[in-house]
């Protein structure tokens, strides 16, 4: 089976940095995703690293690790629209099956 | 917009009934993936379908079961629902190519009530 871990609840100030950890266990590994998720909403594409390393995409970027089973989602330049649930997934196994975590509830506040 | 979409947006049923839920995927993708979500939990996979056959499934059981069409569409069934059953069921298009499966991308899902 897999393993995801991500912090339950974070707070962060407006206009500050902030890093959203995720631990995985799992064999098969082919994929990390970050989601983002407003309360009563679908969860909206963020970010998908395959390869070690940073990938940067505007005010946010997601870095993995696959030899320690370790990804974060950098959030910059925090806004209030920021506040939302942060999902970790690893997608794994033959038919690539995407499993997530429980998420990340991040609170901006001013 | 993801151009995923999904019916009906709200639901309710009672105990006992059957349901069926309906996704029409982003253009260009052959892969459906069904997910139920409670209530402050993530995403729990269903299953996925992949040229119109289960390619995986969750730990649901079997009265959870599936379609997916020729035109990539896919329906979820669900017979002799329980109060459990209650959550956003979400449906999540994305394309195997060569046996890789690339980015996937969420509807906007159906809030199902089971009373």
């Amino acid at each position: 089976g897999q393993n995801i871990d991500q912090p339950t609840e974070m707070t962060a100030t407006e206009g500050a940095i902030v890093q959203i950890n995720c631990t995985y266990q799992t064999s098969g590994f082919n994929g990390l995703f970050w989601y983002q998720q407003h309360a009563g909403e679908a969860p909206t594409f963020l970010s998908y690293n395959v390869l070690d390393g940073l990938e940067e995409k505007g005010r946010f970027s997601s870095f993995l690790s696959r030899s320690k089973g370790y990804s974060y989602l950098l959030l910059k330049e925090l806004q209030m629209k920021d506040s939302a649930s942060y999902l970790c997934a690893v997608q794994a196994g033959g038919y690539q099956k995407v499993t997530f975590g429980t998420g990340t509830k991040l609170q901006v506040i001013p | 917009e993801t151009g995923v979409t999904q019916s009906p947006t709200h639901l309710i049923k009672t105990r006992g009934q059957q349901v069926t839920l309906r996704c029409s995927s982003q253009s260009g993708h052959n892969t459906v993936s069904w997910y139920q979500q409670a209530l402050g939990q993530g995403p729990q996979f269903i299953f996925q379908y992949y040229r119109e056959e289960e390619n995986g499934r969750g730990n649901f059981p079997p009265r959870f079961s599936g379609l997916q069409f020729p035109n990539y569409s896919s329906e979820l069934n669900v017979n002799a629902l329980e109060l459990d059953d209650s959550a956003l069921y979400l449906c999540a298009s994305s394309n195997r190519l060569a046996g890789v499966l690339y980015e996937q991308f969420f509807g906007p899902g159906t809030r199902l009530t089971v009373l």
